[in-house]
Order: C-alpha cells, then sequence, then structure tokens
C-alpha cells in the first residue's frame, strides 16, 4: 500500500485556475470512485473539501472542483483567492476497509 | 455535529507504548451511524490512515504498522484508543482521531490532533 502521488507545490495569481493531480493504482483510485481531498492549514485539522471524487460538501465554495480519469485524480481551484493557500491531501478507498493518502501539495498563491 | 478531542502524553521515550484517547461529543460512540479513525501527520509530511473501527467491531489497520497498533471503543465513556507498541522516532506525529459516517467514503469530522514526540 503505497501513497497517492501528488506534486510537492502549484502556484498560481489571484483569479487563476490550479490543479493539482493525484496518481495512484488500479488497487486504488482507479477502481473506487471514492477519492476525497482534504483542505490543510498550517496547524489546523484537516478539512473535507471534496469527497466521492466530484462533491462538495456544504458551506464549499464552487471554485473547488473534482475529477477523475484512469489512476489520476484532480483538484482544481478556480478563480483562485488568497485564502486557498494552504496544503491539500487527496485520499483513496483501498479495498478490504482500507485507506491511502497522498503525500500533500502546498498551494501558493503569488 | 460530533466532536472530537484527543488527549496523550505529549514526550515518550523508545520503546514505550503510545496511548492516546479520544472523546466524542454531540453523539454515541456505540452508534452504527459511526465509524472511528486514527490518521497521523508526521512534523512537516503528510498525512497517515492507521486505522478505523466499527461499530460492528471489526478493526482494520495500515499494513505498514505491522501489527503495533490496536484500536478499541469503551462504550461508559464514550470514547476510542490508539495503543501503539514499541514505538520509536519515526512515529513522532499529531495523531488525528476522526470520525467517519457510516456508508460515507470519507472523514467528516477531525480532531484537532495531538502531537506525540518520542525522544531518548
Amino acid at each position: 500500500q503505497s501513497a497517492l502521488t501528488q506534486p510537492r507545490s502549484v502556484s498560481g495569481s489571484p483569479g487563476q485556475s490550479v490543479t493539482i493531480s493525484c496518481t495512484g493504482t488500479s488497487s486504488d483510485v482507479g477502481v473506487y470512485n471514492y477519492v476525497s481531498w482534504y483542505q490543510q492549514y498550517p496547524g489546523k485539522a484537516p478539512k473535507l473539501t471534496i469527497f466521492d471524487v466530484s462533491k462538495r460538501p456544504s458551506g464549499v465554495p464552487d471554485r473547488f472542483s473534482g475529477s477523475k480519469s484512469g489512476n489520476t485524480a484532480s483538484l482544481t481551484i478556480s478563480g483562485l483567492q488568497a485564502e486557498d493557500e494552504a496544503d491539500y491531501y487527496c485520499c483513496s478507498y483501498a479495498g478490504t476497509y482500507t485507506w491511502v493518502f497522498g503525500g500533500g501539495t502546498k498551494v501558493s498563491v503569488l | 455535529q460530533l466532536q472530537l478531542q484527543e488527549s496523550g502524553p505529549g514526550l515518550m521515550k523508545p520503546s514505550e507504548t503510545l496511548s492516546l484517547t479520544c472523546t466524542v461529543s454531540g453523539g454515541s460512540i456505540s452508534s452504527s451511524n459511526y465509524y472511528w479513525v486514527w490518521v497521523r501527520q508526521p512534523p512537516g509530511k503528510g498525512l497517515e490512515w492507521i486505522g478505523t473501527i466499527y461499530y460492528s467491531g471489526g478493526v482494520y489497520y495500515n499494513p505498514s504498522l505491522k501489527s503495533r497498533a490496536t484500536i478499541s471503543v469503551d462504550a461508559s465513556r464514550n470514547q476510542f484508543s490508539l495503543n501503539m507498541n514499541t514505538v520509536a522516532a519515526a512515529d513522532t506525529a499529531v495523531y488525528f482521531c476522526v470520525g467517519e459516517g457510516r456508508g460515507r467514503y470519507y472523514f467528516d469530522w477531525w480532531g484537532q490532533g495531538s502531537l506525540v514526540t518520542v525522544s531518548s
């Protein structure tokens, strides 16, 4: 059970869009539509941002969107805002009641 | 709305056994509506799923922990716990207790986290 692969960092200017990839395998991301994304500010607990690949919890702005193709899931932040600067983690169900997280991506707003 | 709060030792020595407790409020630990999860995060690193305990009593662990972890529930105190034996410096991390809604394949409710440092 290996960690999902995410880029270490992405950046963009306010108003731009950024996309974070999350690459797994045919045993996790590729076979289950149970990919979730979490936003984490320094010193704080993660917060659910996307679930079931592309669904947003209530209260999460619609500039956050998720998708999946094959073994890779993606989180896109459109209309980037200063408050979006944080770490983002993907997570996938990996079968037999197990879970795997990505290594995390730091989003910087230039 | 569930609220979770971790409590733990803070500082430990190598080879000791880690014991962390999560106190749940806003819902019953025995409810079939929730599953209870531990996740950890080494300083400056990513999240790692440790294990999940289900209302049925079934418990599943991250294979990488090599059977060092044990998760249990204390219904009388509305708490669940994580024990991990033979800790080493690599187990230094913030440990989060998490609530997962039944049938929801994501982690809804998070505690604030408890830093455990393993150092001689």
